[in-house]
């Protein structure tokens, strides 16, 4: 089965900065790559997700790259503000989803 | 759009009893829905997957007559956690498909915490 793998655990950065979350995933059949915002006590929030066949998506501060050939796939997101902190999790697969560990990000002023 | 409702948000029973937790898609039609659970400050580990009609698919480790899921309707499924135990205290979350051809995106509900005391 799928296996996907997230980094890093944690992740602290100045409001204004950007982040980078990065997963890589192991079954080459998986073609749909979602990321979710999840905050404490809620059910996860779909923000952004990416499908095989292409390799960058983009909606406002947030970005999502794809390398296929490498399996792993990255969360970028600029401008970083505090209500972006929360615990974001990348998932992999096709109707059913694998999911990382999760990275915790904190936005600090 | 893609709202999903669990009911209920948060409940308390005592072990041995059983517990019914209802998920439902508001404005769309669910033609799969998953079971996760997750523990504190860990991951969502995908308990089953049910299709309206058809009996669910549990992943391997799950037990499938302690964690009974019913897919009645295109809007509806109920996950029942049956004799439960402490061990059972956990975050369960459900997400609904809507399966349109090349539709993969999975909407999640806002969760239900159990406790069983």
């Amino acid at each position: 089965g799928e296996n996907v793998e997230q980094h890093p655990s944690t992740l602290s950065v100045q409001e204004g900065d950007s982040a980078v979350i990065k997963c890589t995933y192991s079954d080459s059949a998986s073609n749909y790559f979602p990321w979710y915002k999840q905050e404490l006590g809620k059910g996860p929030q779909l923000i952004i997700d990416i499908r095989s066949n292409v390799g960058e998506k983009k909606d406002q501060r947030i970005a999502v790259t794809l390398n296929k050939t490498a399996k792993h796939f990255s969360l970028h997101i600029t401008e970083t503000q505090p209500e972006d902190s929360a615990v974001y999790f990348c998932a992999g697969g096709l109707s059913k989803l694998t999911f990382g560990t999760g990275t915790r990000l904190q936005v600090t002023l | 759009g893609a709202v999903v409702s669990q009911h209920p948000s948060w409940v308390i029973c005592k072990s041995g009893t059983s517990v019914k937790i209802e998920c439902r898609s508001l404005d769309f039609q669910a033609t799969t829905m998953f079971w996760y659970r997750q523990f504190p400050k860990q991951s969502l580990m995908l308990m089953a997957t049910s299709n309206e009609g058809s009996k669910a698919t549990y992943e391997q480790g799950v037990e499938k007559d302690k964690f009974l899921i019913n897919h009645a309707s295109l809007t509806l499924s109920t996950l029942t956690v049956t004799s439960a135990h402490p061990e059972d205290s956990s975050f369960y979350i459900c997400s609904a498909q809507a399966g349109a051809s090349g539709s993969y995106e999975q909407y999640f509900g806002p969760g239900t915490r159990l406790t069983v005391t």
